[in-house]
């Protein structure tokens, strides 16, 4: 059981590129969601999805967009990277059950925006 | 909105003593859920232990516990007889709840050193 998995683990972008940071979750679990991590901010969240076809965005969305074609994927987009987005980026999952409200977190993505 | 607070940015400890971190927060809400994550070295984010607001009875996981104090809105995760393998990020972390997204709010965490 693979659980959360992001790629790529590390990446270097200039100031402009985009890119796509992937995210997948084999345990059928509708809610997924995107979170930053900042020194000194602790975990920020950035996007989320409580299932196919539905997204919002959570506390800092800008230059960020996502989706979610099917249950397993949530994909974040940079369009246009800015050094600001330099960050520690997780991915995560969880059930919608009644009594589990664990999240289940991918292992990271450090981007670097020069 | 809720916000969670940590005021401890750095402690430490000497192994096999026991140590307490501390964690406030602020809600309107009457439901919600309480976390502590740990965060090694590895970046891996690791549930410690969690709480349920409408549970008096504080949780426990072996070493972990915590004091859930609802009114005063606190929420601290004692560690007893440290360990080395404890050194680590700790995030406090608040929940609404399912319908809401099973969104977490953090803190912005404690480092903990656990010394030989």
């Amino acid at each position: 059981n693979a659980g959360v998995t992001q790629t790529p683990k590390f990446q270097v972008l200039k100031t402009g590129q985009s890119m796509t940071l992937q995210c997948a979750q084999d345990m059928n679990h509708e809610y997924m969601s995107w979170y930053r991590q900042d020194p000194g901010m602790g975990l920020r969240l950035i996007h989320y999805s409580v299932g196919a076809g539905i997204t919002d965005q959570g506390e800092v969305p800008n230059g960020y967009n996502v989706s979610r074609s099917t249950t397993e994927d949530f994909p974040l987009r940079l369009l246009s990277a800015a050094p600001s987005q330099t960050s520690v980026y997780f991915c995560a999952s969880s059930e919608t059950g009644a009594t589990n409200e664990k999240l289940f977190f991918g292992s990271g993505t450090q981007l670097s925006v020069l | 909105a809720q916000t969670v607070t940590q005021s401890q940015p750095e402690m430490s400890v000497q192994e096999a003593e026991t140590v307490t971190l501390s964690c406030t927060y602020d809600t309107s809400e009457n439901n919600y859920y309480l976390f502590w994550y740990k965060q090694p070295p590895s970046r891996q984010m690791i549930l410690v232990i969690r709480q349920e607001a409408y549970k008096q009875q504080n949780a426990t996981e072996n070493r972990f516990s915590v004091n859930f104090q609802k009114a005063a809105k606190s929420f601290s995760l004692k560690i007893s007889d440290s360990q080395l393998g404890d050194t680590a990020m700790y995030f406090c972390a608040f929940m609404r709840g399912r319908e809401y997204g099973n969104k977490l709010v953090f803190g912005a965490g404690t480092i903990l050193r656990v010394k030989s």
